[in-house]
């Protein structure tokens, strides 16, 4: 199976400020037959499901505000919050969608400072 | 608008039985394969397993964890996906929920239930 190993496991932004989230996949999820990377990133605050942020990488999905982008090919991911909003405190998680045996990163929280 | 709502999760004993039901809406269920992920108590998100739909030979797929002991199934007449979860263990605790993916062989999940709740305990 691919390991998704996010960094950090926790994360203290200050509102406004820049946030970070890295996601290393233990093998390579470009698919060649679309050219695409099988990575999503989904964001999950307390009680609720998980939701759907970013797809193939860097394309977001519909609704998702610009603030936030993906970005990496390979086996080397980020998310990036351009400017952290309160709303923004949840654990987010990438995901490989390469294999039909899907696999999650650990999750990474990300709270304000 | 998609709406998955699971339903079936309960309190149950080690080595019983339990078969959880999501119930699609918003969208042409037949065309969709559909996954189920769960999540222990203060914990990640786990891959369960995932159905293909009709077209892609309905097929399934599981995570090591539960093979063997869970089916996925599916009733495109009713668009209502199941899991069926036999040979219960303390470890299957959890929230499950049903998510529907990008296409009928597609490992992208789009949309996601509000989850039901899973006890297994003596």
């Amino acid at each position: 199976d691919i390991v998704m190993t996010q960094s950090p496991d926790s994360l203290a932004v200050s509102l406004g400020e820049r946030a970070t989230i890295n996601c290393k996949s233990s093998q390579s999820v470009f698919y060649s037959s679309n050219n695409k990377n099988q990575l999503a990133w989904y964001q999950q605050k307390p009680g609720q499901p998980p939701k759907l942020l970013i797809y193939w990488a860097s394309t977001r999905e519909s609704g998702v505000p610009d603030r936030f982008s993906g970005s990496g090919s390979g086996t080397n991911f980020a998310l990036t919050i351009s400017s952290l909003q309160a709303e923004d405190v949840a654990v987010y998680y990438c995901q490989q969608f390469y294999s039909s045996v899907v696999t999650f990163g650990q999750g990474t929280k990300l709270e304000i400072k | 608008e998609v709406q998955l709502v699971e339903s079936g999760g309960d309190l149950v004993q080690p080595g019983r039985s339990l078969r959880l039901s999501c119930a699609a809406s918003g969208f042409n269920f037949g065309d969709y394969a559909m996954a189920w992920v769960r999540q222990a108590p203060g914990e990640g998100l786990e891959w369960v397993g995932f159905i293909r739909s009709k077209q892609y030979g309905g097929t399934t797929e599981y995570a090591a964890s539960v093979k063997g002991r869970f089916i996925i199934s599916r009733d495109d007449s009713k668009s209502i996906a199941y899991l069926q979860m036999d040979s219960l263990k303390t470890e299957d605790t959890a929230v499950y929920y049903c998510t529907k993916s990008c296409g009928g062989d597609c490992y992208l999940y789009k949309s996601w239930g509000r989850g039901t709740l899973v006890t297994v305990s003596a």
